[in-house]
């Protein structure tokens, strides 16, 4: 079975600077896809950015990036210009790969962001 | 990104009422719905799979003669909380798959459940 794993139960940041987030996975399959999901204390989840496992480069978004290790089976999210508005309840998740089955997320990473 | 609705945000019940929770994909069509419950300061966990028109598959655990899903559209679904008891006070979540899609599903505002 696939698990999902971040070992960071919460995390700070002050404004501006960069944090990373570390999610690890495991899996025997070889298609598959993982995405980081925002939930802010509205508690709507929002995703922030994804990645195909058969891509080796590796995914951004704007101030988000991602440092895709497939070997390693680690999927960490780096936040560059830390805002106010990124604090919030960060989730790593899988995918196997051509299915419309479900996603598996970790237990998740509170980020805080100092000003 | 497509929009999915929930309906309602929150509710309050009294044990043994039943309640039902609606979920919308307003401009996509779903042929695959997730329901998730989140308990205050933990990852989301999956409830049941529901594909329209056919019955729901419920995760180990869940029981699914308390928890009706009925999925008889492609943009509607519902979960409904039978007999509810205090310790069905939880935040339902409801999230779209669209047809053919493997990369992103889309989720609900949620549905906060209290059970007096």
């Amino acid at each position: 079975a696939q698990t999902v794993t971040q070992s960071q139960p919460e995390m700070s940041v002050q404004e501006a600077e960069t944090v990373t987030l570390s999610c690890t996975y495991d899996t025997s399959e070889s298609d598959y896809y993982l995405f980081w999901y925002k939930q802010p204390p509205s508690r709507q989840m929002i995703l922030v950015i994804r990645q195909e496992a058969y891509k080796q480069q590796n995914a951004t978004e704007n101030r988000f990036s991602v440092n895709f290790q497939k070997a390693a089976k680690s999927f960490s999210l780096k936040i560059s210009d830390s805002q106010l508005g990124d604090a919030a309840m960060y989730f790593c998740a899988y995918r196997r790969g051509g299915s419309q089955g479900n996603l598996i997320f970790g237990k998740g990473t509170k980020l805080s962001v100092k000003p | 990104g497509a929009v999915v609705s929930q309906h309602p945000s929150w509710v309050i019940c009294k044990s043994g009422t039943s309640v039902k929770i609606e979920c919308r994909s307003l401009d996509f069509q779903a042929t695959t719905m997730f329901w998730y419950r989140q308990f205050p300061k933990q990852s989301l966990m999956l409830m049941a799979t529901s594909n329209e028109g056919s019955k729901a598959t419920y995760e180990q655990g869940v029981e699914k003669d308390k928890f009706l899903i009925n999925h008889a559209s492609l943009t509607l679904s519902t979960l409904t909380v039978t007999s509810a008891h205090p310790e069905d006070s939880s935040f339902y979540i409801c999230s779209g798959l669209p047809l053919s899609s493997y990369n992103e599903q889309f989720f609900g505002p949620g549905t906060r459940l209290t059970v007096l």
